[in-house]
């Protein structure tokens, strides 16, 4: 029973690469969300999805796609990484509270 | 738009000194929780408040909601070593459900 499992833990990009964060719970829970955590600005969130199928935008999701592949999985994709897009990015689910995973610590050059 | 503000920032304390956190909603909230993360780790949930006024406490942790359901504060009495981490208020967005958004966090620092 792993939570919410992230991957990858780390990763450098140039700028222009792209790449997909991968998040995957075993919770059962409708609802997943990806934030963005940069010093000084507390977690801002990017996209939310509250099931299967939907996704709407959070307060920054500029750059960013999301795919809702199943109750499970809930992915993050950066098209062409721009170094404004280093940061720590959390998935989260969760009915009420949430449970986040480890992190992804994305550093683009 | 709707913002979550938490103030102070950071605060540095001595070992057994009392610490305060506060949150502002520019709207009211239909609930608050707060977060805890320690150094290097992720959000964990502490508490979630709903009704207007309400104080819960967790040992040493006492939470507020306002009256007016925009505001609220964590109060730790006698910190201690354990407590170091950045402290995190969250309500839903616009109200909507499900959406949440984070204030910017207070990092407490404690000295032994």
């Amino acid at each position: 029973n792993a939570g919410v499992t992230q991957t990858p833990k780390f990763q450098v990009l140039k700028t222009g690469q792209s790449m997909t964060l991968q998040c995957a719970q075993d919770m059962n829970h409708n609802s997943m969300y990806w934030y963005r955590q940069d010093p000084g600005m507390g977690l801002r969130l990017i996209y939310y999805s509250a099931s299967e199928g939907t996704t709407d935008k959070g307060e920054v999701p500029n750059g960013y796609n999301v795919s809702r592949l199943n109750k499970r999985e809930f992915s993050l994709r950066l098209e062409s990484a721009a170094p404004s897009q280093t940061s720590v990015y959390f998935c989260a689910t969760g009915a009420g509270e949430l449970f986040f995973g480890e992190g992804s610590r994305l550093t683009v050059l | 738009g709707q913002q979550v503000m938490q103030i102070p920032q950071y605060q540095h304390v001595q070992e057994g000194e009392d610490f305060t956190t506060y949150c502002n909603s520019s709207t009211t909230l239909s609930n608050i929780q707060w977060y805890k993360q320690r150094p290097g780790g992720h959000p964990v949930f502490l508490i979630q408040l709903v009704k207007s006024g309400e104080v819960k406490k967790q040992k040493r942790l006492t939470f507020q909601f306002g009256e007016a359901k925009k505001n609220s504060s964590l109060h730790i009495t006698a910190t201690q070593t354990t407590d170091v981490g950045t402290y995190f208020c969250a309500g839903p967005w616009n109200n909507q459900g499900g959406k949440l958004i984070f204030g910017q966090g207070t990092e407490l620092s404690v000295k032994p």
